[in-house]
């Protein structure tokens, strides 16, 4: 079965400075991993996603997520916040066969101050 | 081009009641998924439909049904209302069930039972 845990429910930044959202998995198998960005009252936008081609993985808006392994880990990260980076972000996970079905995270909720 | 759309954006319903919830998807895609979000969690998967033919289904009761039609809309209907009812009810539409296809959220119809 694949899971995923995000680490941090919250997590509050200076504009400017680095991000940095944690993901652990937990999976049997080779994963399929996603982050998703949800702003207030919007719908949910991918960011990214990791399907076994490349460990670095580069999203939309400056973000990218490292795949680990040995870690079992999927972090994302910015090297520069901005405001508008504001919102929750959910790790997102993926399971196939009989269900077919993405498997979210708890999220995080990134705060950004000016 | 338009994106996923769901309707109605808002509903308030009572306990018992039942509601319909409509979603369009993307011109060509044929997957449609539907995600519960109550507050302050992350989405859970309810139901996934492919070529009107249900793919699978989340741990939810026998009161939460859908149905694909020919066109590839959507409907979610929930009987017998409950107070935890509430929440942001999520349709995502996809090219087809795998997990390489990027899944595109409407955004969403929020629910409140009293």
């Amino acid at each position: 079965a694949q899971s995923v845990t995000q680490l941090d429910s919250h997590v509050s930044v200076s504009e400017g400075t680095p991000v940095l959202l944690r993901c652990n998995y937990s999976s049997s198998y080779s994963p399929s991993l996603f982050w998703y960005v949800q702003h207030p009252n919007k719908g949910l936008q991918l960011l990214l996603k990791y399907t076994s081609a490349a460990t670095l993985v580069k999203g939309i808006n400056g973000f990218e997520a490292e795949f680990k392994k040995s870690e079992t880990s999927f972090h994302l990260t910015k090297p520069s916040a901005h405001m508008s980076d504001a919102a929750e972000y959910f790790c997102v996970g993926y399971r196939g066969g009989a269900t077919n079905k993405l498997i979210f995270g708890t999220g995080t909720l990134l705060a950004v101050q000016p | 081009d338009a994106g996923v759309t769901q309707s109605p954006t808002h509903l308030i319903k009572t306990r018992g009641q039942h509601v319909t919830l409509r979603c369009s998807p993307i011109s060509g895609h044929k997957s449609v998924s539907w995600y519960q979000q109550v507050l302050g969690q992350g989405p859970q998967f309810i139901f996934q439909y492919y070529e009107k033919e249900e793919r699978g289904r989340g741990n939810f009761p026998d009161r939460f049904s859908a149905r694909q039609f020919p066109n590839y809309s959507s409907e979610l209907n929930v009987n017998a209302l409950l107070l935890g009812d509430s929440a942001l009810y999520l349709c995502a539409s996809r090219l087809s069930p795998s997990s390489y296809n990027e899944q595109f959220f409407g955004p969403g119809t929020r629910l409140t039972v009293l």
